[in-house]
């Protein structure tokens, strides 16, 4: 069963830049490709970028600019930079996988788990 | 980016009701849909992928349908652990995109 657990700084100021981390545990990162999610408080999901084993990355464009999603292999682990943060970065931030297979009767198809327990990531001065 | 709108943005439902909820994308995107239940503190869960497919270890009660641009997330029978946010969420292409979520609160 594979589990995420997922850490960084909860308070940031604006212009610093944001550092999240999560670790797999109970499988490898090859195969799928592991996502970063956030959720402003109150309000709906958006999906930040998400990255494989290899280090092939998709980024939203709405924060391309500023994002940056690496791997490391060796401790299982992905993470996520977000630079020039701003009060409309204050957000629950999740990690998760984002699963994939193929079924003859549905093709291929995706879904986003398991998922981190999330981080809330304020910005304020 | 393909947008996707739900509704009703929330709704009342009394235990043992039938619930549906609809979620419309501004494109076709076939049957690649999710849908994700989220209750308060806590990360969504999926319960269908590929427009109807039933997430292993879901209730039967929750069901998916649609395909093109128009698709829904039912709750036949709703319990009272059934109140909830629900997202639905394209998997047609990225960038990956959500509903604006749909409340399902106790009448």
């Amino acid at each position: 069963q594979v589990q995420l657990q997922q850490w960084g700084a909860g308070l940031l100021k604006p212009s610093e830049t944001l550092s999240l981390t999560c670790a797999v545990y109970g499988g490898s990162l090859s195969g799928q490709y592991w996502s970063w999610i956030r959720q402003p408080p109150g309000k709906g999901l958006e999906w930040i970028g998400e990255i494989n084993h290899s280090g092939s990355t998709n980024y939203n464009p709405s924060l391309k600019s500023r994002v940056t999603i690496s791997v490391d292999m060796s401790k299982n682990q992905f993470s996520l930079n977000l630079n020039s943060v701003t009060a409309a970065d204050t957000a629950v931030y999740y990690c998760a996988r984002r699963h994939w297979n193929y079924h003859i009767l549905t093709g291929y198809y995706n879904y986003f788990d398991p998922w981190g327990q999330g981080t809330l990531v304020t910005v304020s001065s | 980016d393909i947008q996707m709108t739900q509704s009703p943005s929330s709704l009342s439902a009394s235990v043992g009701d039938r619930v549906t909820i609809t979620c419309r994308a501004s494109q076709s995107i076939s049957g690649y849909l999710n849908w994700y239940q989220q209750k308060p503190g806590k990360a969504p869960k999926v319960l269908i992928y590929a427009a109807s497919s039933l997430q292993s270890g879901v209730p039967s009660r929750f069901s998916g349908s649609g395909s093109g641009t128009d698709f829904t997330l039912t709750i036949n029978t709703v319990q009272p652990e059934d109140f909830a946010t629900y997202y639905c969420r394209q998997t047609y292409n990225t960038p990956w995109t959500f509903g604006q979520g749909t409340k399902v609160e106790i009448k």
